[in-house]
């Protein structure tokens, strides 16, 4: 059974970098694609990007160049890096997967971590 | 950039059918994705490739494609059924990973 958790600093100042990553349990995350979303308060959710198991990227242009997301599979865990944070930035970010494969949806989600972007 | 449409919000009372509708201009040649997010909750996928519906999900839930516009339908609404419920779908290139708006359903 595939688990995800997200984690990392819950505040981040304005025009610096926020790093969150997204441990997995039950699986190697060399076997599947993975994804990052976010959801701001009160809104619907956003793509951000997918890192596929062959370790290539897709990004949602909207981000502007400013998203990273890498594989650590010495920790059985993938990242994400969003530079020159704003305001705008404050949501909910989650991790997700394709445990079935690509066209069957994201079935496993991590439960979320708030980041806000204040000074 | 593409977008998909959803209705802001939804009211039924128990044991009626609800219809969710999302329309796209890409939807006759992408999958479509339904999710159920629940308050304080991660989202939970309830129909894949626009009318598949995945392991433990009740089957009063399903999806249905016409055109432009895919739906989910939730038949016997039930009061745990009360979330926001979000379309996915890909953009024509099918390298753009977009969502609706979504719906919020209330269950009077």
């Amino acid at each position: 059974q595939v688990q995800m958790q997200e984690s990392g600093p819950g505040l981040v100042k304005p025009s610096e970098t926020l790093s969150l990553n997204c441990s997995v349990s039950g699986v190697s995350i060399s076997f599947y694609d993975w994804s990052w979303l976010r959801q701001s308060p009160g809104k619907g959710l956003e793509w951000i990007g997918y890192i596929y198991s062959s370790g290539s990227t897709n990004y949602n242009p909207s981000f502007k160049s400013r998203v990273t997301i890498s594989l650590d599979t010495s920790k059985n865990q993938f990242s994400l890096r969003v530079n020159s944070v704003t305001a705008a930035d404050t949501a909910v970010y989650f991790c997700a997967s394709f445990t079935s494969g690509a066209h069957y949806g994201m079935d496993v989600w991590g439960q979320g971590t708030t980041v806000t972007v204040s000074s | 950039s593409y977008e998909l449409t959803q209705p802001p919000s939804m009211s039924m009372s128990p044991g009626q059918t609800a219809r969710i509708t999302c329309s796209g201009d890409a939807l006759p040649k992408q999958y479509a994705y339904w999710y159920q997010q629940r308050p304080g909750q991660a989202p939970v996928l309830v129909i894949y490739k626009d009318k598949e519906r995945p392991s433990g999900i009740p089957d009063r839930f399903s999806g249905s494609t016409s055109g432009t516009t895919v739906t989910l339908t939730i038949s016997g609404v039930q009061a745990e059924d009360e979330a926001d419920y979000f379309c996915q779908s890909a953009d024509s290139s099918g390298i753009i990973t977009v969502f609706g708006g979504g719906t919020k359903l209330t269950v009077l």
